[in-house]
């Protein structure tokens, strides 16, 4: 079966350290999401990628890395440097990201909490 | 700016019944699309509904339609027969085909039995 997924489902971590999430797609699409969603909240874009060995800062990017040397991984780090990180995120792609037509299909979410 | 509202964060409905939630949306662009997600209390968003700006009809997928009202930039989403398993959050999500979707706050919705 196509899909997303994310590992691990639920993730601690203790301050000062990095940690890494891992989304991974059988789709076969272009573009790639990662969403952090803090609790009663919407979502908020940390990154994209258009396309393998390309991505773009979304509204939160700050404290977190990713990377895309495969078209079917899209893995986010989470860095020491991020203050809160304590959240759900979400992995999504679609087939392309400049389609008005967007549906983003989504992982099932990693819960990260800082100890 | 662009920017997308949903005024109610929680609704109650009762079962069997139809319950709508309120999606506004504001942009100076005319080619555009709406989107609305389910999202369990699992956390895993599903894909319910899409609207295109310039569909003249509204859009329909099974128990589900949206409402579209291009002039007064809204997309509310109705949920025909309320089933128990219908109790979520309700996000609604616009995309102008640039690389970026705008998401609502969300709506939580509680089907009584």
């Amino acid at each position: 079966d196509g899909g997303i997924t994310q590992s691990p489902k639920y993730l601690f971590r203790k301050e000062g350290q990095n940690v890494t999430l891992s989304c991974e797609q059988n789709l076969n699409h272009d573009a790639m999401y990662w969403y952090r969603q803090d609790p009663g909240q919407g979502l908020r874009l940390i990154y994209y990628s258009q396309i393998v060995n390309d991505f773009q800062k979304g509204d939160i990017a700050e404290g977190y890395s990713v990377s895309r040397e495969k078209k079917e991984s899209f893995p986010l780090t989470v860095t020491s440097a991020q203050k809160n990180p304590t959240a759900f995120y979400l992995c999504a792609s679609s087939i392309e990201a400049g389609a008005t037509l967007n549906e983003q299909f989504f992982g099932p979410g990693t819960r990260l909490t800082v100890l | 700016a662009q920017k997308i509202t949903q005024t109610q964060p929680g609704m109650f409905v009762q079962e069997k019944e139809a319950v709508t939630l309120d999606c506004t949306y504001d942009t100076s662009d005319q080619s555009y699309g709406l989107f609305w997600y389910k999202q369990p209390s699992s956390g895993e968003m599903i894909f319910l509904i899409y609207q295109g700006s310039y569909d003249e009809q509204n859009a329909t997928e099974g128990r589900y339609s949206l409402n579209f009202q291009k002039a007064r930039k809204s997309a509310n989403l109705v949920i025909s027969a309320s089933q128990l398993g219908d109790s979520a959050m309700y996000f609604c999500a616009f995309h102008t085909g640039g690389f970026k979707t705008i998401f609502g706050a969300g709506t939580r919705l509680f089907v009584k039995a």
